[in-house]
């Protein structure tokens, strides 16, 4: 099956810093590729969806300065949390699609548990 | 936007015990996916299911589109099983959107 990859898994930085979290299809080519976060005990949000080559739509409520996106390539999207708070700790998980023969199916990578402190 | 209610909320099992989860969305989809999240909070991905039925060992599903419905059953569950259960639909080409889960407890 397709896989995607997330990187890294775990990073604990200190408050007011950026942290970059890179996210592959290792196994196909995004199209689209989606990033939510999780909050303890809740479920998937979305945060954002980027197409390849064209700017990020993000969902209400979400600061596009201070969640970047950048999906530069079919395989690779990038998203950096820009002076990172102790609120912006949370569960990151990235997902990718590839719309090849009208697929609508998600793979999701393995998630990036950020810890501002 | 399309609504997701899962249900039950929790769920306690003794082991060896079968279980149907519960999937319930607003409008017609394109694509239904079941997954288990386990407590590292990597999402498997359980079935994508947009209608009809598939069997995975233990774990079968089953989506009536037309009713807006969808079913995750466990049979023989073991403590392994364990973890939140999302359900996730998606009208076009849109992100999927996930239901609150059902967070299953399986005890030996």
């Amino acid at each position: 099956g397709a896989v995607v990859s997330q990187h890294p898994s775990r990073v604990i930085c200190k408050s007011g810093t950026s942290v970059k979290i890179e996210c592959r299809s290792l196994d196909f080519q995004a199209t689209t590729m989606f990033w939510y976060r999780q909050f303890p005990k809740q479920s998937l949000m979305l945060m954002a969806t980027s197409n390849e080559g064209s700017k990020a739509t993000y969902e209400q409520g979400v600061e596009k300065d201070k969640f970047l996106i950048n999906h530069a390539s079919l395989t690779l999207s990038t998203l950096t949390v820009t002076s990172a708070h102790p609120e912006d700790s949370s569960f990151y998980i990235c997902s990718a699609r590839d719309l090849a023969g009208d697929n609508y199916e998600q793979y999701f990578g393995p998630g990036t548990r950020l810890t501002v402190t | 936007g399309i609504q997701v209610e899962q249900s039950p909320p929790d769920l306690i099992l003794q082991e060896g015990a079968n279980s149907t989860l519960r999937c319930n969305f607003s409008d017609s989809v394109n694509n239904l996916q079941w997954f288990h999240q386990n407590p590292w909070g990597q999402l498997i991905n359980l079935f994508y299911i947009p209608s009809g039925t598939k069997q995975n060992g233990r774990l079968s599903a089953t989506t009536v589109a037309t009713e807006r419905y969808s079913l995750l059953y466990i049979s023989s569950s073991q403590t392994t099983d364990s973890g939140v259960y999302f359900c996730a639909v998606v009208r076009g080409n849109t992100p999927l959107v996930f239901g609150k889960g059902t967070r299953l407890s399986v005890i030996a």
